[in-house]
């Protein structure tokens, strides 16, 4: 499996802010996911990061409030923008490993929004 | 009706209990299942793959009934360390045509000492 960091771990915002999150893996993957968890519930998938080309948005995620940048097979980004309460949430990236459906995720971003 | 479906629990067991978990899924055309393990306030870590044949890794069986569309997992003799939430998987094609992940809601499990 491989290795995933995400910084920052944690980070408490204001309204109206933006964040970016990053999201580095040890090995060259083909997939990448950004996926929320928010509190007390299960993970939703917000996009699915592809490399060289535009984010896929799941229903409901739109590229102005979560614009996600993949510009290689290690690393990712996704950026929160003008930040509600509502945002304050877990996100967490994920990989999926070589020729298989088995996917692999990151230690979290856990974003309060005040 | 939702796409993965679990007992959210709490399932409290006695330490070297025998517990099982279940999952329903809605869309037949599913191609993959997993069982994910998610500590408090950690990511999801993967447990185990569930194949047709069903599969077994110590003391965790997993079995995959495809006319049913039921998942399940078996704990035997569980630990206090078992105590987690255990996330059921299915991996379908979305609206786009690529497969993505489906979690259902989690299944929390605490033994007791």
């Amino acid at each position: 499996s491989a290795v995933i960091s995400q910084k920052p771990s944690r980070d408490i915002c204001q309204r109206g802010t933006s964040l970016t999150i990053q999201c580095q893996v040890d090995s060259q993957v083909t997939m990448m996911f950004w996926y929320r968890q928010q509190p007390g519930q299960s993970l939703t998938l917000i996009a699915t990061a592809n490399q060289g080309s535009e984010a896929t948005y799941e229903s409901g995620f739109v590229i102005d409030k979560f614009p996600i940048s993949r510009p290689n097979l290690t690393f990712s980004t996704l950026t929160v923008s003008n930040m509600s309460p509502e945002d304050s949430s877990i996100y967490l990236c994920s990989v999926r490993g070589q020729g298989s459906y088995e996917q692999y995720f990151g230690p979290g971003t856990r974003l309060t929004v005040t | 009706r939702k796409e993965v479906e679990q007992d959210p629990g709490p399932f409290n067991v006695p330490e070297g209990a025998t517990v099982a978990f279940n999952c329903t899924y809605s869309n037949s055309a599913s191609q993959s299942f997993f069982w994910y393990r998610q500590d408090c306030r950690k990511e999801p870590k993967l447990l185990m793959s569930v194949y047709s044949s069903g599969n077994e890794d110590g003391r965790f069986t997993a079995q995959l009934n495809r006319a049913s569309q039921y998942i399940s997992l078996l704990i035997r003799d569980s630990k206090l360390s078992d105590s987690a939430t255990y996330l059921c998987v299915v991996n379908a094609k979305g609206a786009s045509g690529t497969y993505k992940y489906i979690f259902g809601t989690g299944t929390r499990l605490k033994v007791l000492a």
